[in-house]
């Protein structure tokens, strides 16, 4: 069973504040995603990596950085926490090809106050 | 610009009740398509997937879907919805030939009533 992981379900942060979101895959997959979900706007892509040490940006990064320096993690890091970052954040990892199925983690419900 | 609606923000309908949740994609090419579940606290579970071949697909937990190249959609159905069901649904389309990035719709919460 491939299991996506995400190193906190929940987490309070301040304003300013240097944030790291973790995730892990047990699969072996190249890819690794990370998403914003938002009421009524569904997942909307922030960065993703197709390997070691690669990133590109998706639809939203402005305000977010990544770090992917083993395969099987690939960290999200909000540089100067805002409330407008307050969100559900998944991650996901797929092999590679477009024909390959995504599977995520369960989300972190991130509060920044 | 690749994009995904789905026209429905709220669905709800009665145990044993049919259902069909509408998708709507603008690609260029021949799109890949999924549907995916998201069940209350819990990350999205791929229900089925169309990437060409015989235009209705099969999926897990009764769920099936149509693709109508004509009507740009792939719209997921299901004969009978258990209560089990209730949760929220989004089609996606594949960006990229090879990336797996995927264009989320806004997603449709359905609800059941007893």
């Amino acid at each position: 069973d491939v299991k996506v992981t995400q190193s906190s379900r929940y987490l309070v942060k301040r304003t300013g504040e240097k944030v790291f979101l973790e995730c892990v895959q047990d699969m072996d997959h190249e890819n690794m995603f990370w998403y914003r979900q938002d009421p009524g706007l569904g997942l909307r892509l922030i960065y993703f990596s197709y390997d070691v040490k690669m990133k590109e940006k998706g639809d939203i990064p402005e305000g977010y950085s990544v770090s992917r320096e083993k395969k099987e993690r690939f960290s999200l890091i909000l540089e100067s926490a805002s409330t407008n970052q307050t969100s559900m954040y998944l991650c996901a990892s797929s092999s590679m090809g477009g024909r390959a199925e995504a599977f995520f983690g369960q989300g972190t419900r991130l509060t920044v106050v | 610009a690749q994009s995904v609606t789905q026209p429905d923000i709220h669905i709800t309908v009665s145990e044993g009740a049919s259902l069909e949740l509408r998708c709507n994609y603008s690609y260029g090419a021949t799109p890949y398509l999924f549907w995916y579940v998201q069940s209350p606290g819990q990350g999205l579970q791929l229900l089925l997937k169309y990437f060409s071949g015989d235009t209705l697909v099969q999926g897990i937990k009764g769920f099936e879907a149509e693709f109508k190249r004509s009507q740009s959609s792939f719209n997921l159905r299901k004969p009978s919805v258990h209560w089990s069901d209730a949760a929220e649904y989004f089609c996606a389309v594949g960006a990229s030939s090879n990336t797996g990035k995927l264009i989320f719709g806004q997603g449709t919460t359905l609800q059941v009533k007893p």
